[in-house]
């Protein structure tokens, strides 16, 4: 069965500093992995998606995700957090065509 | 425009009362899903659909129903609300090829007092 873990429900960098979210995923077949932003009193955008073409995949914002099948991981990560970045950010897998299970979601902080 | 309009955007009701919430897309996927967000528990999928004949449980279908009216139009009812129904609502829509991404709705905020 698929299944989502995201480790740390909140964290925190400060503004230029290396963002680094973590997502460990379990699926009896390769999956699709997808990272999604939220922010305050929206609803979820897709930041970038995993679909076995490349092992780093590059998203909006600056964001990029490697796939790594060997940890079972698809951490989300960015050279330098700027203030807009803060939000709630969610790890997804799909290993069928039917629906998509979603991690329990990392708050992001920014500091100035 | 939003392509996935989610109404309303804000409803409190109280314990007891039947509650209906409605969604409607304009990006012609097949495929449209409600989710419920609790803080800390991320997102569970309350119900999909394929098409207007094909209707799916999900993960905490319980205490709730859905009415595909048609392809556009998927609704998620409340039949007797109560208290740990109170929840951030998503509807979302998805093509049918394999690997694509959810398109959200900007949610429907219950509260049930």
């Amino acid at each position: 069965a698929q299944s989502v873990t995201q480790l740390g429900s909140h964290v925190s960098v400060s503004e230029g500093a290396l963002v680094l979210l973590r997502c460990n995923y379990s699926s009896s077949v390769p999956p699709y992995l997808f990272w999604y932003v939220q922010y305050p009193n929206q609803g979820l955008q897709l930041l970038l998606k995993y679909t076995s073409a490349a092992t780093l995949v590059k998203g909006i914002n600056g964001f990029e995700a490697e796939f790594k099948k060997s940890e079972t991981s698809f951490h989300l990560t960015k050279p330098s957090a700027h203030m807009s970045d803060a939000a709630e950010y969610f790890c997804a897998v799909s290993e069928n065509n039917n629906d998509m299970r979603f991690g329990a979601g990392t708050r992001l902080t920014v500091k100035p | 425009d939003a392509d996935v309009t989610q109404t309303p955007r804000n409803r409190i009701t109280k314990t007891g009362k039947r509650i209906m919430l409605e969604c409607s897309q304009t990006k012609g996927h097949d495929r449209m899903y409600w989710y419920r967000q609790d803080p800390g528990l991320g997102l569970q999928l309350i119900y999909y659909s394929f098409d207007v004949k094909d209707i799916n449980k999900g993960e905490i279908s319980d205490g709730y129903s859905v009415s595909r009216q048609a392809q556009a139009k998927f609704s998620l009812s409340l039949e007797s609300a109560i208290p740990n129904q109170t929840a951030l609502y998503f509807c979302a829509t998805k093509r049918q090829l394999i690997g694509s991404p959810l398109h959200f709705g900007n949610g429907t905020r219950l509260t049930v007092t």
